[in-house]
């Protein structure tokens, strides 16, 4: 069964943590995703990359960072973590453009409470 | 530049009724459809999806989705919906051509409550 895993499903962190969210696939997808959900306003795409090393900011990268030294593994950072940065996080993977149709594979979720 | 529009924030309705809920795009090229499903606290699954042919795509669970290409929209469908299947639900698409397919654009999702 492919998968997207998402190495933690809660944190709780304070303000100016610098906290990193791990997402790990075993699909050997080129394309890997950061998405925020927040209620009302669906999901928005922080960062993508399309392949080791290689990253493109996406609607919001304001405030964000990520590593990519690994295929499989895609790593978001918050440099300085802030309240407004209180949300549910997903990553997600596909294949790369000319094979793919786009469709995304999501892992579960990692909700960051941030006090 | 594509776009989604899921007209419907929320649509309750008891269990073993119909439901649709409704999905519209816009994209200067052709595209695939998808409508993703989110159960509580969990991430995104994948429901059912257009690439091509048919223009009815179903679900193993029992919803199914109609492409429209002259009216741009993609509503889904169930005949009699359960409790189990309360959850969000969120349309995307993303275009055939080019470089550009590798990116979805989603909708801001529709809630579903199934009540007894």
């Amino acid at each position: 069964d492919v998968k997207v895993t998402q190495s933690s499903r809660y944190l709780v962190k304070r303000t100016g943590e610098k906290v990193f969210l791990e997402c790990v696939q075993d699909m050997d997808h080129e394309n890997m995703f950061w998405y925020r959900q927040d209620p009302g306003l669906g999901l928005r795409l922080i960062y993508f990359s399309y392949d080791v090393k290689m990253k493109e900011k996406g609607d919001i990268p304001e405030g964000y960072s990520v590593s990519r030294e690994k295929k499989e593994r895609f790593s978001l950072i918050l440099e300085s973590a802030s309240t407004n940065q209180t949300s549910m996080y997903l990553c997600a993977s596909s294949l790369l453009t000319a094979r793919g149709t786009g469709e995304l594979f999501f892992g579960e979720g990692s909700r960051l409470t941030v006090l | 530049a594509q776009s989604v529009t899921q007209l419907d924030s929320q649509v309750p309705v008891f269990e073993e009724a119909p439901v649709e809920l409704r999905c519209n795009y816009s994209s200067s090229v052709s595209v695939y459809l998808f409508w993703y499903v989110q159960y509580p606290n969990q991430g995104l699954q994948l429901l059912l999806k257009y690439l091509s042919g048919s223009t009815l795509v179903e679900s193993i669970n029992g919803f199914e989705a109609e492409f429209n290409k002259s009216q741009t929209s993609f509503h889904l469908r169930k005949p009699s919906v359960h409790i189990s299947d309360t959850a969000e639900y969120f349309c995307a698409v993303s275009s055939v051509s080019g470089g550009s397919n590798y990116k979805l654009t989603f909708g801001k999702g529709t809630l579903l409550t199934v009540n007894p």
